[in-house]
């Protein structure tokens, strides 16, 4: 039973670029959530997915957009990286009705 | 934001030894789930408590709630090398229905010395 899945594990990119992050849920699971960690700080929670519609979304800016696909699996984009956008982006999800997450390995992303 | 704080930011101890972190939070929760994460990689799931529960065991591990003063505890008894890793607390804010989303602390890190 593969768990969360996250593509790739490490992108480098610079200043203005754009960027797709994917994710595939572990099986059974139709909920997707996006956090992302600053080193030495916890988990900000981006925006989570459900039935291919984003339903809640914390503070970050229109830069940031997701989208989740009728197998359940997500990407988020980030438009006009900034140098402040560097961090490790975790995916995780889990069952609509369901409380407990499952992540996965991150994607750690440099902007330069 | 960050709504938990972890107590304290970094602990180190001998194996067998317990290992004590706290958490603090500010708004009404339907539950609170620690997590453990090594090496800056992904999150593992420890324990969830409900708001209505006092205290949870899994395996090694203790975990108290205080609703009334908005803090967790999580005990880790005879710790070893292998539980060396951060710890997270989160928050899962009342809403509606299923809509849920964690809020988290930033982490106690331990270090268990062989």
């Amino acid at each position: 039973d593969a768990g969360v899945t996250q593509s790739p594990t490490h992108l480098i990119k610079t200043r203005g670029q754009q960027v797709t992050l994917r994710c595939s849920p572990k099986s059974g699971h139709d909920t997707v959530s996006w956090y992302q960690q600053a080193l030495g700080q916890g988990p900000q929670f981006i925006f989570q997915y459900y039935e291919e519609e984003e339903r809640q979304r914390g503070n970050f800016p229109d830069r940031f957009s997701g989208h989740q696909f009728p197998n359940y699996s997500s990407e988020l984009n980030v438009n006009a990286l900034l140098l402040g956008d560097s961090a490790l982006y975790l995916c995780a999800s889990r069952g609509w009705t369901n409380e407990k997450l499952f992540f996965g390995s991150g994607t750690q992303l440099s902007v330069l | 934001s960050q709504q938990g704080e972890e107590d304290p930011q970094a602990l180190s101890i001998q194996e067998g030894e317990n290992a004590t972190m706290n958490c603090s939070y500010k708004t009404s929760i339907n539950n609170l789930q620690w997590y453990r994460q090594n090496s800056g990689r992904g999150l593992v799931h420890l324990i969830l408590i409900r708001s209505n529960e006092r205290e949870k065991h899994s395996g090694r591990l203790r975990v108290t709630l205080d609703t009334s003063k908005k803090s967790s505890s999580l005990l880790i008894t005879a710790s070893r090398a292998a539980d060396t890793a951060s710890y997270f607390c989160a928050t899962d804010e009342r809403g509606a229905g299923n809509n849920r989303k964690l809020i988290w602390g930033l982490g106690t890190s331990l270090a268990v010395n062989p």
